[in-house]
């Protein structure tokens, strides 16, 4: 979708290296959701987040949403190769009670 | 519990063919949503379903396809004439929100169409 801009689309790091992928509307996000997809299967639910200034981590992985709640940034603390995949970030742009998502950040890690 | 179930994982079929999707949403789950995702436009939502009825088909490509959801634990998509331009994986996802919130995925299903 053109409304969630991610970047960068594509990323190589090298195992252990700390890595950032961002997400940007030009509107207000009224809840910001992050997934992971492996390749050939299904999105996995990572974190939700709702309020600005928003902050939420799960083992490595931390993500924040601004104070003006129009950027995500998605943060993995010594990278490993099981974080290795697709990264989308998906918002309810307000009112229309669906999720539209970003273009994806694909994570490669090299041992 | 299973998730949302969908077949058939992989279809190949010849242009002008009727294709159909079939999706089971998570049970107790009363919202549906049908993603289709390719390399060139990323993830994209086609329709969604709630408490059964369609509430926005926007996002649908075409006449040529058609969604349906005669209960709460079935729902079916529909593209006739299948043309080359509708090969991508076809997801449909479910959520107990009304608003889509945490959507729970199914694995996909990979079409070609030659």
């Amino acid at each position: 979708s053109q409304e969630l801009e991610q970047s960068p689309q594509s990323l190589i790091v090298q195992e252990g290296k700390n890595l950032t992928i961002n997400c940007t509307s030009s509107k207000t996000l009224y809840g910001l959701y992050w997934y992971k997809q492996k390749y050939g299967e299904g999105l996995i639910f990572l974190m939700m987040l709702q309020k600005g200034g928003e902050e939420k981590s799960h083992e490595k992985i931390t993500a924040k949403l601004d104070e003006k709640k129009q950027q995500s940034s998605l943060h993995i603390t010594a990278s490993q190769p099981s974080h290795a995949g697709i990264y989308l970030c998906g918002a309810d742009m307000g009112g229309a009670q669906k999720l539209v998502f970003g273009q994806g950040t694909r994570l490669t890690i090299n041992p | 519990d299973a998730g949302v179930i969908q077949s058939p994982r992989h279809e190949v079929t010849e242009m002008g063919q009727e294709v159909t999707l079939r999706c089971k949403p998570i049970s107790g789950h009363n919202s549906l949503f049908w993603y289709r995702q390719t390399m060139m436009r990323g993830l994209e939502l086609l329709i969604y379903f709630n408490n059964n009825v369609p509430i926005d088909d926007s996002g649908m490509p075409e006449d040529r396809f058609s969604a349906k959801m005669p209960n709460a634990s079935f729902s079916t998509l529909k593209i006739q004439p299948s043309e080359p331009r509708d090969s991508a994986v076809y997801f449909c996802a479910s959520s107990s929100h009304p608003g889509g919130g945490e959507l729970f995925f199914g694995e996909g299903s990979r079409l070609t169409v030659l």
